[in-house]
């Protein structure tokens, strides 16, 4: 089975920016997406394609993709950005997640 | 305003069998993939099973193979999810989710469904 692999939290100061990375054979090969979950909410897609955002996502959150590791990076961290990060692709006709980071805005 | 509004979870005995539906709202469901994605009480994200918009292609995760059974009704705006010979192991909120750019771009605020004797 294809496995992405992710760290399981990372932790960053307002203002700053954090970067969670996503690791997969041959990732760079395959579309990337990423998803935002809070609390009690469902999960919101902020990243596909690799790099695209869609509709109403801030330009501080960005994606790229190459070789083994797909990256997310939100730079000028605020308090909204807490939470669950997952990355997801599919490998043949199977769709696979990430095993999810967890923010912490410190 | 795209909404996806899922229903039919419950509390079943392991071994039963309980249907999910997700209905669809300000979208033609017809011209998009579907997909039910689970979450169990404090994991990550898991995918389900996958839908074409016409229901002609059909993918599922191998933990669920030969027991649930993704289908939808484009009339209706529905989609569904049979489950069948339920286990502890799929307790779990339930997520109806839309099909975008091999992403999904929409997804619904979930049912939770509880495999318990």
């Amino acid at each position: 089975s294809y496995d992405l692999t992710q760290p399981p939290s990372v932790s960053v100061s307002p203002g700053q920016t954090v970067t969670i990375t996503c690791s997969g054979d041959k990732l760079g090969d395959r579309y990337v997406s990423w998803y935002q979950q809070k609390p009690g909410q469902a999960p919101v897609l902020v990243i596909y394609h690799d790099t695209k955002r869609p509709s109403g996502i801030p330009e501080r959150i960005s994606g790229s993709s190459s070789g083994n590791t797909a990256t997310l990076a939100i730079s000028g961290t605020e308090a909204m950005d807490e939470a669950d990060y997952y990355c997801q692709a599919w490998d043949s006709n199977t769709e696979v997640f990430g095993t999810g980071t967890k923010v912490t805005v410190l | 305003e795209v909404q996806l509004v899922e229903s039919g979870g419950g509390l079943v005995q392991p071994g039963g069998s309980l249907r999910l539906s997700c209905v669809a709202s300000g979208f033609t469901l017809s011209g998009y993939e579907m997909n039910w994605v689970r979450q169990a009480p404090g994991k990550g994200l898991e995918w389900v099973a996958y839908i074409g918009g016409s229901g002609t292609n059909i993918y599922y995760a191998d933990s669920v193979k030969g027991r649930f059974t993704i289908s939808r009704d484009n009339a209706a705006s529905t989609l569904y999810l049979q489950m069948n010979s339920l286990r502890a192991e799929d307790t779990a909120l339930y997520y109806c989710a839309r099909g975008r750019w091999r992403a999904h771009d929409y997804w619904g605020q979930g049912t939770l469904v509880t495999v318990s004797s």
